[in-house]
Order: C-alpha cells, then structure tokens, then sequence
C-alpha cells in the first residue's frame, strides 16, 4: 500500500499570501495518479486538481498542482477566505487508493 | 446534473451490520465506478473499496476484506455498502464518490451517511 505523507500539518496564513502544501509517497505514484481535494466542515471533499496538475471542472486558477514520482505539491495563490479548509491528497495508481493525512490551512 | 443521495443516519449496536444506499441520478449508472470513502469524527479519509455498477465486479480495501460488500442494483441506480461485525471505531461518515470515467479519481460526492456504533 502507497502511504502518502503530508506537510505542514497545519498552515497558518492570511488572505492574499501564498500557499504551499506537500504531499510525499513512500513509492512512486503511477502516471501521476495524484489529486487534491478541499473539504471545509460539514460538506463531503471536493476534487481540485487529478493527474498532479489538471484542474478539476469550475476549480480557479490561483490552484494549481505539480510533481511527479513520489514528490507533489498544492500551491493556492492570493489566498481568499474561502480557501481556509483542510486539504487531503489521493493516489490512485494503485488498485488500493490511499488518501493523506490531511493538512488543515487556518487563518493566521 | 449528477446527484449522489445518500440513506439517512443509522445507530448500530456492536456486532451488528449496517447497509447504506447510494442512489444515482443525471448520468448513465453503469458507465461510471463507484467508490467508497469513510471518515471518523475529526480525523482524515479512508478509502474502502470501489464498485462497477455494470457488472458488479468490486474491489475492497486490504483492511474491511471479509466484513464489507459492496453492491448494486441497476434497475434503481443504486449502489449499497454494507459493513459487518460493527465496532466502536467504526462509527463514522460513509461516502459514495463516482469517478470520472476513466482514471477512477473520484469527483462527484454523495452527502454522507453518519453511522454510530454504541452500545
């Protein structure tokens, strides 16, 4: 089983800054079969980015994914208030997909 | 549009077994995979297992082998999750999540089942 690694744990900053999440896999994840969800409380995930760095249907642009292997980051540029929730990544190149532990970005 | 709904909340004695149902609208059932997510209170996600609606084939997550079967009924456009020898740490939101029809990334979510496991 894949085991995906996320970090910070927490991410303390204020609207217009610049984020950087991280998403680490204990091995490489196939053809890039890594998407980012948002989840704020209450509301099931909600799909941002597939294939490390395709935005999902009506996800703006200040999200945008990249990497490769076993290394993939989340980048939100000018943070809104909206974008404050937690951040789960997902492999699914494998026939078991695994989730991250999360990383929750809060309001500094 | 694609709808996911979901069963209503369930209380469930340890020991038990619970069934929720996922029913599908604004798309054709059997050409997209269905997965299986749950969350305990404030922790992260899980997956457990996906569905082809079109045959029935599944496949389940190394951890609920043995206690988790996944089904469907195509005339209804409903797939089920039941979940067997409940335990505490069981308890938990339940999704159904449709892929996207060719990658099984999951994209369009049901509104969650609670399931609580108490005594």
């Amino acid at each position: 089983e894949i085991v995906l690694t996320q970090s910070p744990g927490t991410l303390s900053l204020s609207p217009g800054e610049r984020a950087t999440l991280s998403c680490r896999a204990s091995q490489s994840v196939s053809s890039s079969y890594l998407a980012w969800y948002q989840q704020k409380p209450g509301q099931a995930p909600r799909l941002l980015i597939y294939g490390a760095s395709s935005r999902a249907t009506g996800i703006p642009d200040r999200f945008s994914g990249s990497g490769s292997g076993t290394d993939f980051t989340l980048t939100i540029n000018r943070l809104e208030p909206e974008d404050f929730a937690v951040y789960y990544c997902l492999q699914y190149g494998s026939s078991s997909l695994t989730f991250g532990q999360g990383t929750k970005l809060e309001i500094k | 549009q694609v709808q996911l709904v979901q069963s209503g909340a369930e209380v469930k004695k340890p020991g038990a077994s619970v069934k929720v149902s996922c029913k599908a609208s604004g798309y054709t059932f059997t050409s997209y995979y269905m997965h299986w997510v749950r969350q305990a209170p404030g922790q992260g996600l899980e997956w457990m297992g996906i569905i082809n609606p079109s045959g029935g084939s599944t496949s389940y997550a190394q951890k609920f082998q043995g206690r988790v079967t996944m089904t469907r009924d195509t005339s209804t456009s409903t797939v089920y999750m039941d979940l067997s020898s409940l335990r505490s740490e069981d308890t938990a939101v339940y999704y159904c999540a449709r892929d996207d029809g060719g990658n099984y990334v999951p994209v369009n979510w049901g509104q969650g089942t609670l399931v609580t496991v108490s005594s």
